[in-house]
């Protein structure tokens, strides 16, 4: 069974802080590694990582694949309150033909303190 | 460019009930997935569409069942409620091929089955 996991499950620090945000995968025809940010409702799209040991930049957040050990992390530098949020990690898959699917872990809850 | 659209926004109904949520893709996708929020959790995949056909299914019951019409747009039927039904149902839109198939989320519709 295809399985994400992310850590921690809830962090919280002060503004300025700088944050990692673990993921860890184990998902069968795996494609690429996406991060997500979610507020409200709607996840809004970070990252996607294809390939492994490249990084990818915006702004302060960037992430980083480790095909091998199958895992990525997300890094926020110089925390700001708008960044509290739940930041989930999906693993996009193929199954039979050209169908695809993410598998999400339970997301990480940052809290960033003024 | 619009992007994801998703009606109603909420929504209440009785075990037992049935529910259609409906989905409209951002400008350009073809392809509808669907997923299950559960409060605390990330989103879990329902099925996916594509081409008016139902190519990939979570682990989720016949209870579960969709449509996707000519204009890429997509509905999702829940028959038979019941109180787990409960949850935030996201829908993701993305173009079926290469590098852009990152799925884009709509904002949700929240359930309440009581």
């Amino acid at each position: 069974e295809d399985k994400v996991v992310q850590s921690p499950l809830s962090l919280v620090v002060h503004e300025g802080d700088t944050v990692t945000l673990n993921c860890s995968y184990e998902v069968t025809n795996f494609r690429s590694l996406l991060w997500y940010k979610q507020e409200k409702k709607a996840p809004t799209f970070l990252f996607m990582l294809t390939s492994s040991g490249i990084e990818k930049k915006s702004g302060r957040l960037s992430s980083i694949l480790d095909k091998k050990e199958l895992f990525s992390i997300l890094n926020i530098t110089a925390t700001q309150t708008g960044d509290s949020a739940v930041y989930l990690c999906a693993a996009l898959s193929s199954s039979s033909g050209s169908a695809r699917q993410l598998t999400f872990g339970s997301g990480t809850q940052l809290t960033v303190l003024p | 460019d619009a992007g994801v659209t998703q009606s109603p926004t909420h929504l209440i109904k009785t075990r037992g009930q049935q529910v259609t949520l409906r989905c409209s893709p951002k400008s350009g996708h073809d392809t509808v997935s669907w997923y299950q929020q559960a409060l605390g959790q990330g989103p879990q995949f329902i099925f996916q569409y594509y081409e008016e056909e139902e190519r990939q299914r979570g682990n989720f019951p016949d209870r579960f069942s969709g449509h996707q019409f000519p204009n890429y747009s997509s509905e999702l039927n829940v028959n038979a409620l019941l109180l787990g039904d409960s949850a935030l149902y996201l829908c993701a839109s993305s173009l079926d091929w290469g590098a852009r198939e990152t799925q884009y989320f709509g904002p949700g519709t929240r359930l309440l089955v009581l």
